[in-house]
């Protein structure tokens, strides 16, 4: 079936690090790919996403391109600030799921001021 | 933009009681899941509905059970709450396309005592 193994953490960082989560998968087909961030007290929301291979996703300085090569999906920002410290969820979906996602386990990133 | 509300953020129940989570979404989408979280383990599906009134198990159905009477009404049940069913449980929904996000509210911190 689908997995997803994402880096495990804590990662803690100092502010203007630069961030990587990594991300790589296991699927058959083509799926799409997903980065979701949780707030402390909060749900999860989207952050970024792309649907085919090569694709870059971005969002508030954040990005991820699809690599289908090394089936990986790596999260990625220049200069973390303290307000990004939160837990971070790669996932996928495949059409062969009926809209069901896998999720990793979960990065918790702290960044310290 | 897409609203996923959660009846309660904090519940309190006994050993035995039947509990019921709520969840309402505001989008018209097909999909609806429901998740727990608990720390080390991610996102656990517990059951998903693709439309009214039809649900499928996810990875752990044992000791719930769901509703979906309404399109955007998506209820968990617990049976018989347990002191082991103390977590977070998560509501999401979704378009049933494997390239579209799921969208969460912020989640129920549920004890049982």
């Amino acid at each position: 079936g689908d997995s997803v193994t994402q880096m495990e953490g804590p990662v803690t960082l100092s502010e203007e690090a630069f961030l990587t989560i990594n991300c790589t998968y296991t699927a058959t087909g083509y799926p799409s790919l997903f980065w979701y961030v949780q707030y402390p007290g909060e749900g999860l929301q989207l952050l970024l996403k792309a649907t085919k291979a090569d694709d870059k996703g971005s969002n508030k300085g954040f990005e991820a391109t699809y690599r289908k090569e090394t089936t990986s999906f790596h999260l990625e920002k220049g200069s973390v600030q303290v307000s990004d410290s939160a837990v971070y969820f790669c996932a996928l979906s495949n059409n062969t799921n009926a809209g069901k996602s896998t999720f990793g386990d979960g990065t918790t990133l702290t960044v310290k001021p | 933009d897409v609203k996923v509300t959660q009846s309660s953020r904090y519940l309190v129940k006994r050993t035995g009681e039947k509990v019921f989570l709520e969840c309402v979404q505001d989008m018209d989408h097909e999909n609806m899941f429901w998740y727990r979280q608990d720390p080390g383990l991610g996102l656990r599906l517990i059951y998903f509905s693709y439309d009214v009134k039809m649900k499928e198990k996810g990875d752990i159905p044992e000791g719930y059970s769901v509703s979906r009477e309404k399109k955007e009404r998506f209820s968990l049940i617990l049976e018989s709450a347990s002191t082991n069913q103390t977590s977070m449980y998560l509501c999401a929904s979704s378009w049933p396309l494997s390239n579209q996000p799921q969208h969460f509210g912020d989640g129920t911190r549920l004890s049982i005592l």
